[in-house]
């Protein structure tokens, strides 16, 4: 079984700051590794998607891999309360076949 | 901009009834997957397909589920007879192509067996 683990939270973070989200997996052959939000009663939505380690980013989301440690990342600058979300970190495994974690929950105080 | 659909949006059954949930990926994708998610757990792949054939199957994608393609647009879930713990959230997605291509969830159907 492949292991995908992200603290469940919640995560409180002010208006403006800067959200960091956690995930590590178990699997050393997953190949690439993927960001998604979910609202409460909705689907996954895909934020960002990373397969080099290292950084990489997209407005105001960052996404941090290092294949060593087996741990990739999510920085959110300038958080809003909008951004309030279970964030589900997703590893791609075999080219086809893909193994969630249970998502850390982000509260966005005003 | 082009969406996954599913219908229905919600199903209740009686449990060892048959249940099919459908789904009309994006018309030019080509990789089409289930995801389960139970209340207030993860997101579990079930199944993907590709070339009209399943690719790749988790533990969870027993003999009582099956997957088709009938036509060139609907991708359909069958689950032959239905256990109250089947009772969960199915995401149908669709992707252009495999590993870094995005993939577009549906919005759900959520299925109650009762």
């Amino acid at each position: 079984q492949k292991e995908v683990e992200q603290n469940s939270g919640p995560l409180s973070v002010p208006e403006g700051a800067i959200a960091s989200l956690n995930c590590t997996y178990s699997d050393r052959g997953s190949q690439s590794f993927f960001w998604y939000r979910q609202y409460s009663g909705k689907s996954p939505e895909l934020i960002m998607f990373i397969y080099s380690n290292g950084d990489k980013e997209d407005g105001r989301f960052t996404a941090q891999l290092n294949k060593a440690s087996q741990y990739v990342s999510l920085l959110i600058r300038d958080s809003q309360p909008s951004d309030s979300a279970t964030y589900l970190c997703a590893v791609l495994y075999n080219f086809n076949k893909f193994y969630f974690g249970s998502g850390t929950k982000l509260n966005v105080k005003p | 901009e082009p969406e996954v659909t599913q219908t229905p949006s919600h199903q209740v059954t009686q449990m060892g009834q048959e249940v099919i949930l459908r789904c009309v990926p994006i018309s030019n994708h080509l990789y089409f997957y289930w995801y389960r998610q139970i209340l207030g757990q993860k997101v579990e792949f079930l199944v993907s397909f590709y070339n009209n054939e399943i690719s790749e199957k988790s533990e969870i994608f027993d003999d009582q589920f099956s997957v088709e393609r009938p036509d060139g647009s609907n991708f359909t879930l069958k689950i032959r007879s239905t256990k109250l713990e089947d009772s969960a959230m199915y995401f149908c997605a669709s992707s252009a192509g495999s590993q870094q291509e995005t993939q577009y969830f549906g919005p759900g159907t959520r299925l109650l067996v009762l």
